[in-house]
């Protein structure tokens, strides 16, 4: 079967840096993707891997390692605003999102 | 531009009752998406749509029907709601496989009592 896996809950400090892991198995690989989910809204995208290594956009970074079938996101110079579910979903070989069940990051001052 | 809306926003259910949530896109969207989303569990896909005129099922699509009859609308149907369909619903659109990034719509929160 299919699966994504990340953990369930993370606590971290504002200023701080955190990082959100994902373990996948899948049949196939089209790229991974993060979104940010805040409490009653809509995910929305942040960002996209489909070869190994580190992108990086402002704040937030992610990095894959397909032989691994592992991705992290990481959260630099945390805000209270970052508190949020993120949402790892890996795309499959028939371009299927498969989706885990997210990890709230809970942000103290 | 308004991109991905829901409606309704909320709605609750007796068991058997039917309804219907309208999404509606202005973003030109060829792909656009009904998932569910439960405490605990990832977004699971009901149906999808890949352009005007054509539907298929996702993973969870038992209970539900959907239509494409113009590219910017993707309805989602239930005939005779059950407790277990009480979830948040979202809708979403892409422009394609490629980059698989969607755009969510706003979320309709469905209670079946």
């Amino acid at each position: 079967g299919q699966n994504i896996d990340q953990p369930t809950e993370m606590t971290a400090t504002e200023g701080a840096i955190v990082q959100i892991n994902c373990t996948y198995q899948t049949s196939g690989f089209n790229g991974l993707f993060w979104y940010q989910q805040h409490a009653g809204e809509a995910p929305t995208f942040l960002s996209y891997n489909v070869l190994d290594g580190l992108e990086e956009k402002g704040r937030f970074s992610s990095f894959l390692s397909r032989s691994k079938g592992y991705s992290y996101l990481l959260l630099k110079e945390l805000q209270m605003k970052d508190s949020a579910s993120y949402l790892c979903a890996v795309s499959d070989s028939n371009y299927q999102l498969i989706w885990g069940a997210g990890t709230k990051l809970i942000i103290k001052p | 531009n308004a991109g991905v809306t829901q409606t309704p926003k909320f709605r609750v259910l007796k068991t058997g009752q039917s309804m219907t949530l309208l999404c509606a896109q202005d973003m030109n969207h060829e792909y656009m998406y009904w998932y569910r989303q439960d405490p605990g569990m990832g977004l699971r896909l009901i149906h999808y749509s890949v352009g005007e005129g054509t539907t298929a099922k996702g993973e969870v699509p038992d209970g539900y029907n959907v239509s494409r009859l113009k590219k910017q609308n993707f309805l989602l149907g239930l005939e005779s709601a059950a407790p277990s369909q009480t979830s948040v619903y979202f809708c979403a659109g892409g422009t394609g496989k490629d980059t698989g990034e969607l755009f969510f719509g706003e979320g309709s929160r469905l209670t079946v009592l």
